[in-house]
């Protein structure tokens, strides 16, 4: 079955304690991105990559890091979490390059709290 | 940032009646996407546009890409309850080919059987 998978599906840590939550896609997609949701203020787009070492920023980068060391996995990093990063985040992925570049597939989402 | 606007916010109707949302923006758009996302889980891809006067249905759901470019409506017909979630918009801009998406804040749709 076609699908974006992320690990864990829902986290409570403490405030600095570093944390990285895993992304796979097995559609062989270029494109991967992290989103975080937020009430009222939609998705946000926190990095992006366009391939395999290639990741750029998204509207809301700071606090976050990411890899992409091969095509099908995107962990997302927090380095030092804090509370301002509780949130719900989703992976997203699609193909580069075709007619349905745009086409973004999601994953279930990890719903994080960082007390 | 670009934004698109999506309205209504909140939509309550009873089961069996049709629904009607749109998002429009000031910037012109390449593509339009219309997701839905139910409580607990990701956005799920129900219908892409790709040209301007688009109409493209799957199911009860059709979607419009307006003549503008600015716009797009997504209808759903004889609503039932599973239809319950939130609906969102999503927009690639006229922009040499990036992947980014711009995305509404969402339509959240509830319906009384």
């Amino acid at each position: 079955e076609a699908q974006v998978t992320q690990n864990p599906r829902y986290l409570i840590t403490v405030t600095g304690k570093k944390l990285t939550v895993t992304c796979s896609q097995n559609m062989n997609h270029e494109y991967m991105s992290w989103y975080r949701q937020d009430p009222g203020l939609g998705l946000r787009q926190i990095y992006y990559s366009m391939n395999v070492e290639v990741t750029d920023k998204g509207d809301v980068p700071e606090g976050y890091k990411v890899s992409r060391k091969e095509k099908r996995n995107f962990p997302l990093i927090l380095e030092s979490p804090s509370p301002n990063q509780t949130s719900l985040y989703f992976c997203a992925s699609s193909f580069r390059g075709q007619v349905y570049s745009y086409e973004q597939y999601f994953g279930p989402g990890t719903r994080l709290t960082v007390t | 940032g670009q934004q698109l606007n999506q309205s209504p916010q909140s939509m309550f109707i009873q089961e069996g009646e049709d629904v009607s949302m749109n998002c429009t923006s000031s910037s012109i758009f390449n593509t339009w996407l219309w997701y839905k996302q139910d409580p607990g889980e990701g956005p799920v891809l129900l219908i892409a546009l790709y040209k301007a006067g688009e109409l493209t249905s799957n199911g009860r759901l059709t979607a419009q890409f307006g003549i503008t470019r600015k716009d797009s409506f997504l209808n759903i017909s004889a609503s039932i309850p599973s239809d319950v979630g939130i609906y969102f918009c999503a927009g690639q801009l006229d922009k040499g080919g990036s992947e980014k998406l711009v995305f509404g804040k969402g339509t959240k749709l509830t319906v009384n059987p």
